[in-house]
C-alpha cells in the first residue's frame, strides 16, 4: 500500500473486554513500532519490530499488552482485559529499516475508547 | 517517561507571522526530528537533525540544535492557516540501536487566516 494503514480507526468497547488493533506497515519495511498517545501520557514508545522479532518490547505498560508481526508485515497489537485507562489513540509506525536514522511514517492510528 | 518538554505549549499567531517552538531533552541523542499531527491523528514527518549539526532547513521550516544545552527550535518563517496544527519533537537516542522514538509534550500551533 502507499502508506500505514491501521485499523479500525475507532473502536469503543466496554472494560474487561480485549481488543485487536491491526497495523499494515508501508510494503518492505522491515522495522515496525507502536506508540500510544493519550491526554495524561502523551505520547509513548510500546514496542518495536524487527521482520518478525521484538527486540525491544519495553514500552509495554502491562501483561495485559501484546504483540506480534507475521510474515515481516502485519503486526497485531492485543489487550486483554481492557481497562479504562487503555483509552488512547494507538500509532503504528514503520521504516525501511530499525536504526536511528530510518524515517518512520505512521498511520492515522486506532482511536480505543473503554467504556 | 517523556524525553523532554517543548514550550510553548500553546501558540497563537497571525498569518504571515512567524513561529518558533522548543524542544528540550536529557540524554545524548543520535538525533532529534519534528513532526506534525493534524486533528489529533497520525504524525507526519518534517525533518531530522543529527548530533553533530547544528541547523537545517527545509522549505519554510528551520531548525537548530543545541547539544550543550540539550535543546532544539523550530521555526515556522511566514506561517500559514494550513501550518495549524500540533508540532512534536522527538529523540532518538545513542543508546541502543532500535531507532524508537522518544517524543516531547507539544506545541499546538493556531494560525490565524
Amino acid at each position: 500500500g502507499a502508506g500505514v494503514s491501521q485499523s479500525p480507526s475507532n473502536k469503543v468497547t466496554e472494560k474487561g473486554k480485549d481488543v485487536e488493533l491491526r497495523c499494515d506497515p508501508i510494503s518492505g519495511h522491515t522495522a515496525l513500532y507502536w506508540y500510544r498517545q493519550s491526554l495524561g501520557q502523551g505520547l509513548e514508545f510500546l514496542i518495536y519490530f524487527q521482520g518478525n522479532s521484538a527486540p525491544d518490547k519495553s514500552g509495554l505498560p502491562s501483561d495485559r499488552f501484546s504483540a506480534e508481526r507475521t510474515g515481516g508485515s502485519v503486526s497485531t497489537l492485543t489487550i486483554q482485559r481492557t481497562q479504562q485507562e487503555d483509552s488512547a489513540v494507538y500509532l503504528c509506525a514503520s521504516s525501511l529499516g530499525g536504526g536511528a536514522k530510518n524515517i518512520q511514517y505512521f498511520g492515522a492510528g486506532t482511536r480505543l475508547s473503554v467504556l | 517517561s517523556q524525553q523532554g518538554e517543548e514550550d510553548p505549549q500553546a501558540l497563537s499567531i497571525q498569518e504571515g507571522e512567524n513561529a518558533t517552538m522548543n524542544c528540550s531533552y536529557k540524554t545524548s541523542i543520535n538525533n532529534l526530528q519534528w513532526y506534525r499531527q493534524n486533528s489529533g491523528r497520525g504524525l507526519v514527518h518534517l525533518i531530522l537533525i543529527r548530533s553533530n549539526e547544528r541547523e537545517k532547513h527545509s522549505g519554510r521550516l528551520r531548525v537548530t540544535l543545541d547539544t550543550s544545552k540539550k535543546s532544539s527550535s523550530l521555526l515556522i518563517t511566514a506561517s500559514r492557516a494550513a501550518d495549524t496544527a500540533s508540532y512534536f519533537c522527538a529523540t532518538v537516542l545513542n543508546s541502543g540501536n532500535t531507532g524508537k522514538l522518544i517524543f516531547g509534550q507539544g506545541t499546538t500551533l493556531q494560525v490565524k487566516p
